[in-house]
């Protein structure tokens, strides 16, 4: 079935840093592919989405681009700071047992420090 | 401000007790999802509804239940706790069940089960 793997963590920086944090899917199919963020004791909250192949999302410095040719979705972002630290979810949209659901992968927990 | 509110924050929860979850949303969004989240894990669907009056089984569903009576509402109920039901709690909700719609997540809630 469809699912999604990032690389595990904990991810240290030092703060200024360049991120990458890696994501591959395997899909049926083009799905839409989202990177979601949870800071300490909060939620999850869209961080940016690419719908289709080629497509670069970004939001708060952070991109990524849908590759269809490796299904990568690598989250990068040139300079972090301490407040990114958070856990990050790559995440798929998938058709399943009768509904679109939302598979995420298992997190990469990244720690900036100053 | 509008979004998701979950409720309990925590609990602690003696076995084979009975518990509901409760969630509410004020965005009028049709579909609405229950997670678990586990350290290793990520995020793992238990159920989800796409619309008032619908509802459907997720990824581990196993030992809970969910109704949608109305749009606002979707609580998970445990209808005899188990300690591996000890988890974080994470109920969203997005405008509709689609293949690229982001999804809103409220805050979590934190239950033990001794």
């Amino acid at each position: 079935g469809d699912s999604v793997t990032q690389m595990e963590g904990p991810v240290t920086l030092s703060e200024e840093a360049f991120l990458t944090i890696n994501c591959t899917y395997t899909a049926t199919g083009y799905p839409s592919l989202f990177w979601y963020v949870q800071y300490p004791g909060e939620g999850l909250q869209l961080l940016l989405k690419a719908t289709k192949a080629d497509d670069k999302g970004s939001n708060k410095g952070f991109e990524a681009t849908y590759r269809k040719e490796t299904t990568s979705f690598h989250l990068e972002k040139g300079s972090v700071q301490v407040s990114d630290s958070a856990v990050y979810f790559c995440a798929l949209i998938m058709w399943g047992a009768g509904s679109y659901q939302l598979t995420f992968g298992k997190g990469t927990k990244l720690s900036v420090i100053p | 401000i509008a979004g998701i509110t979950q409720a309990p924050t925590s609990q602690i929860l003696a076995a084979g007790r009975r518990m509901t979850l409760r969630c509410t949303q004020d965005m009028r969004h049709n579909a609405m999802y229950w997670y678990r989240q586990d350290l290793g894990l990520g995020l793992r669907l238990i159920h989800y509804s796409n619309t008032a009056g619908t509802t459907g089984k997720g990824e581990v569903p196993d030992g809970y239940s969910v109704s949608r009576a109305n749009t606002d509402d979707f609580p998970l109920t445990l209808a005899s706790a188990v300690p591996s039901q000890t988890s974080v709690y994470f109920c969203a909700s997005s405008v509709t069940p689609s293949a690229n719609t982001e999804a809103f997540f409220g805050q979590g809630t934190r239950l033990t089960v001794v």
